[in-house]
């Protein structure tokens, strides 16, 4: 069975502090890995899709990575409107479509 | 702008009765998908179809949920009779599956509170 843990539950930040959350994860054969982002009353919006280990992908701010085991969002000089609950989700190989979503690293970035 | 709809955003009923939420995928997506998110539990799955045809509903409580895709614009979330403990946000998401990726794009949501 898959796992996705994120962590840490919650960060507080300042404008301008940089930092990074965590996504470990364990499955059978990596079909994707997904960061989405959600804002309090709102649907989880896509952010980015890796692949395999080593695969980075940037927007804006925000870069991902990937290793066999876990990934990393970089928030470079946060703003206050970075604030939003990060999730993270994987799908493997046998569980056809069917993504598993960790619990999410809530950020607040104040200004 | 293509996104995900969803009807109603928001739904208070009483214990037992009927309750049915509605979603429009995004036009060409093959794939909807049907999740809920309580804080205790975060987002779980509970179903979805491809091409209309469901493929997996084994996150649905089955004596009391049901999903359907009359046409590929219209997917419907049925749960009767509704139980406080369904009190939840319910969404909707789409996609385009490939062999690897399934990007999901979600829509705003269905807060449902059963009384």
């Amino acid at each position: 069975e898959d796992q996705v843990t994120q962590s840490p539950e919650a960060l507080r930040l300042q404008e301008g502090e940089s930092s990074s959350l965590n996504c470990s994860y364990t499955v059978s054969g990596l079909r994707g890995l997904f960061w989405y982002r959600q804002d309090p009353g709102k649907g989880p919006e896509f952010l980015f899709t890796l692949y395999s280990a080593g695969e980075e992908k940037e927007k804006e701010r925000l870069k991902a990575t990937l290793t066999k085991k876990e990934s990393f969002l970089h928030i470079t000089a946060p703003k206050p409107e970075d604030s939003a609950t990060y999730l993270c989700a994987v799908r493997d190989q046998t569980s056809g479509s069917r993504l598993t979503f960790g619990e999410g690293t809530q950020l607040t970035v104040n200004p | 702008d293509a996104r995900v709809t969803q009807t109603p955003r928001h739904k208070v009923t009483e214990m037992g009765q009927e309750v049915t939420m509605r979603c429009q995928p995004i036009l060409g997506h093959n794939t909807v998908f049907w999740y809920r998110q309580t804080m205790m539990q975060g987002l779980e799955l509970l179903a979805y179809f491809r091409n209309r045809a469901p493929l997996d509903d084994s996150g649905m409580p089955k004596d009391r949920f049901s999903a359907e895709m009359p046409d590929a614009t219209l997917a419907t979330l049925k749960i009767q009779p509704s139980e406080p403990r369904d009190s939840a946000v319910y969404f909707c998401a789409s996609g385009l599956v490939r062999l690897a990726g399934n990007e999901q794009f979600f829509g705003p949501g269905t807060r449902l509170t059963v009384l």
